[in-house]
């Protein structure tokens, strides 16, 4: 079962910044958050992971805890073609070890203009 | 990104033949595969997990003689379905990892038994 709950939707306007929470108050000290998403149809796209400090790449900010226990991700600046189903995904194994991914629900952004 | 390939994108077959789809790593090396599929309106489901050269380890509830899983080489990983049903129906996925256990994923195959 996936260690993670995250809200079945939310809506965001397009030029605003997409905050999407996930809980995952049983993740453990070598668990490491990972964040994909689901464009309809088509495979998951990596978007960005970390273990404990916040982290930023050209997609998105992750924001997690200091007790780990949740997170968010933030788009910054949100698009139509953000329009997607996010999963927030514990990883278990984490970091280099090859862990399983473990699909939640997920969460289904949808970007209005 | 890596790229992976994963082939047919769509196929519709008959009941009880058998269907087989490729995943390929073209810039890397897999030594893990995951196979997942997906029914509508649901998430992934992981089915199995294959390391290079030895069996896959199925999920539970997954029967491995109906999903043969080959991992024959460090590009390539088949996923056969046998005796193919309509409840097998589904959006199957695979998700290599490269060598600093990276996951990527196929664009799926939209498997219709009729």
């Amino acid at each position: 079962d996936a260690k993670t709950t995250q809200p079945p939707s939310m809506d965001c306007a397009e030029g605003r910044a997409a905050n999407l929470p996930c809980n995952h108050s049983t993740i453990s000290g070598n668990e490491y958050v990972y964040w994909y998403r689901q464009i309809h149809s088509q495979g998951p796209q990596y978007i960005i992971h970390g273990l404990k400090n916040n982290e930023t790449n050209e997609m998105a900010s992750l924001i997690i805890t200091e007790d780990r226990k949740s997170s968010t991700l933030i788009l910054p600046h949100a698009t139509l073609r953000d329009t997607a189903v996010y999963y927030c995904i514990v990883r278990v194994g984490g970091g280099n070890q090859g862990g399983k991914l473990i699909f939640g629900q997920g969460t289904e952004l949808s970007v209005k203009p | 990104g890596a790229v992976v390939s994963q082939h047919p994108s769509r196929v519709i077959c008959k009941s009880g033949t058998s269907v087989k789809i490729e995943c390929r790593s073209l810039d890397f090396q897999a030594t893990t595969m995951f196979w997942y599929r997906q029914f509508p309106k649901q998430s992934l489901m992981l089915m199995a997990t294959s390391n290079e050269g030895s069996k896959a380890t199925y999920e539970q509830g997954v029967e491995k003689d109906k999903f043969l899983i080959n991992h024959a080489s460090l590009t390539l990983s088949t996923l056969t379905v046998t005796s193919a049903h309509p409840e097998d129906s589904s959006f199957y996925i695979c998700s290599p990892l490269n060598q600093q256990s990276e996951a990527f994923f196929g664009q799926g195959t939209r498997l219709t038994v009729v």
